[in-house]
């Protein structure tokens, strides 16, 4: 069975410039969630979906951060404009069943992004 | 508030030794879950082991355990016989499961194993 898939691995950017993260959860996943992870420490939710819906998004910059799930099933994460600060580990992670239970997270790569 | 804390940001052990990482949590939710998490140097994070707050025992997963105090809000992984493999960023995690389902890391602790 195939993980979680993320693109690109790597991205280096300027200041201000627009940036786009892509993940496509494991098959039969109805929930999928984007981490920020800076160096050194844990990840951070951004946000989480169940299905298409956006159920938790209270961690996500929303003046510069955006994100889909059309169809319920991939997932795109973007930034516009970024700024030094937005240099960290991007992580896609998906889960089979949302609350209660072994609805262990799986993790893809990451995406690391560096922005200059 | 609720929080994951790894008092160890760094440890190391000589292999085939048995190893135990700390982590402790605060909530005041009746129901959540606890998870360790393993991240190499390649940054993915791997998923080891999973404790309910109402599973009676405590879980084990081939030579990973969970060491599960309730009353004193600890969740220590331990790790037998450990294998040079086994250098890694080691995260806990926690999970409510209350209308909002917060889910919170640890800061992790950097395990260095010895040949």
């Amino acid at each position: 069975e195939a993980g979680v898939v993320q693109s690109p691995r790597y991205k280096i950017i300027e200041k201000k410039q627009p940036v786009a993260f892509w993940c496509n959860p494991i098959s039969g996943h109805n929930t999928l969630y984007w981490y920020r992870q800076n160096l050194g420490q844990g990840p951070e939710l951004l946000i989480r979906y169940e299905n298409e819906e956006a159920v938790d998004d209270s961690q996500l910059p929303k003046d510069r951060f955006s994100a889909e799930r059309l169809k319920g099933v991939d997932s795109t994460l973007k930034i516009q404009p970024a700024e030094l600060g937005d240099s960290a580990v991007y992580l896609c992670a998906s889960s089979l069943v949302a609350g209660g239970g072994t609805d262990t997270q799986y993790f893809g790569p990451g995406t690391r992004l560096t922005v200059l | 508030a609720q929080k994951i804390t790894q008092t160890q940001p760094g440890m190391f052990v000589q292999e085939k030794e048995a190893v135990t990482l700390d982590c402790t949590y605060d909530t005041s939710d009746p129901s959540y879950g606890l998870f360790w998490y393993k991240q190499p140097s390649s940054g993915e994070m791997i998923f080891l082991i999973y404790q309910g707050s109402y599973d009676q025992q405590n879980a084990t997963e081939g030579r990973y355990s969970l060491n599960f105090q309730k009353a004193r809000k600890s969740a220590n992984l331990v790790i037998s016989a450990s294998q040079l493999g086994d250098s890694a960023m080691y995260f806990c995690a926690m999970r409510l499961y209350s209308s909002a389902s917060k889910i919170i890391f640890g800061s992790g602790t950097r395990l260095s194993i010895r040949p």
